[in-house]
C-alpha cells in the first residue's frame, strides 16, 4: 500500500526558510524511474507543481521558482525534503507530495493528505 | 510555460444527469513518445487531489466507468455521467508533457 505524509512548521514569518519532508512508504525512490514530486495549493486556488526529485537522484525545478527551491531525498529512499528560501505571504498554502512513476508524464497516481503552511509575522 | 484553461469554472447539476468539461492547452500535449500526457484529479471537500484519469482516458483502478476521458492534441474533455453525490468537489485538469506540469483552474461541481 503506497502512502505518503507530508510535515512542516505549520507556521513561520517572512524571510525565512521553510522546510518540508515527505515521508513515504509502500514503494522506494531506489526503484528506476520513480519519481517524487511537491505540489502547493494556495487557500480556494488551484495547483502549481513546485519540484521533483527522480530514483537517480536527478532534480527538477518550476523555473518560476527555482532560484528558491533544494528537493533532496535522504540516503534510506523513504524521505523527501523541500527548502524554500526567502518564504513571504504568497508562499501560504497546503503543501502537497505525490509520486510519479515515470518523468516527465505528470501521472502522480498517489499523493499525501498535505501540509499547511501560513506565512505570517 | 504551458496554459491548461479549463471550462466552465463551475457546474450545477442534480443527481443522474451527465457533465461535460473542458480543458484547452496552449500547446499540442503531444511528447516525444508519441503519447499524450493529460490527466484530470478530483479533489473531494477537505481532501487531497486523487488521480482519476491518466493519458488522456485511461480510468484509475476503481474509478467508475461513468467517467470516461477523450480529446487529442490541445482539446481534451471529460465526461460524467448519471453523476452521483460522491462526485461533487473540483476537477482539475494536469499537463504531464512539458516541464514546468501545469494545471488548469478547476472545475466545481456541486448540486443543483
Amino acid at each position: 500500500q503506497v502512502t505518503l505524509k507530508e510535515s512542516g512548521p505549520g507556521m513561520l514569518q517572512p524571510s525565512k526558510t521553510l522546510s518540508l519532508t515527505c515521508s513515504f512508504s509502500g514503494f522506494s525512490l531506489s526503484t528506476s524511474g520513480m519519481v517524487v514530486s511537491w505540489i502547493r495549493q494556495p487557500s480556494g486556488k488551484s495547483l502549481e507543481w513546485l519540484a521533483a526529485i527522480d530514483w537517480d537522484g536527478d532534480k527538477y525545478y518550476n523555473p518560476s521558482l527555482k532560484s528558491r527551491l533544494t528537493v533532496s531525498k535522504d540516503t534510506s529512499n523513504t524521505q523527501v525534503f523541500l527548502k524554500i528560501t526567502s518564504v513571504d505571504i504568497a508562499d501560504t498554502a497546503t503543501y502537497y507530495c505525490a509520486r510519479e512513476i515515470v518523468m516527465p508524464t505528470g501521472d502522480l497516481d498517489y499523493w499525501g493528505q498535505g501540509v499547511m503552511v501560513t506565512v505570517s509575522s | 510555460d504551458v496554459v491548461m484553461t479549463q471550462t466552465p469554472p463551475s457546474l450545477s447539476v442534480a443527481i443522474g444527469q451527465s457533465v461535460s468539461i473542458s480543458c484547452k492547452s496552449s500547446q499540442s500535449l503531444v511528447a516525444s513518445d508519441k503519447n499524450t500526457y493529460l490527466n484530470w484529479l478530483l479533489q473531494s471537500p477537505g481532501r487531497s487531489p486523487k488521480r482519476l484519469i491518466y493519458q488522456v482516458s485511461k480510468l484509475d483502478s476503481g474509478v467508475p466507468d461513468r467517467f470516461s476521458g477523450s480529446g487529442s492534441e490541445k482539446d481534451f474533455t471529460l465526461k460524467i455521467s448519471r453523476v452521483e453525490a460522491e462526485d461533487l468537489g473540483v476537477y482539475y485538469c494536469l499537463q504531464g508533457t512539458h516541464l514546468p506540469y501545469t494545471f488548469g483552474a478547476g472545475t466545481k461541481l456541486e448540486l443543483k
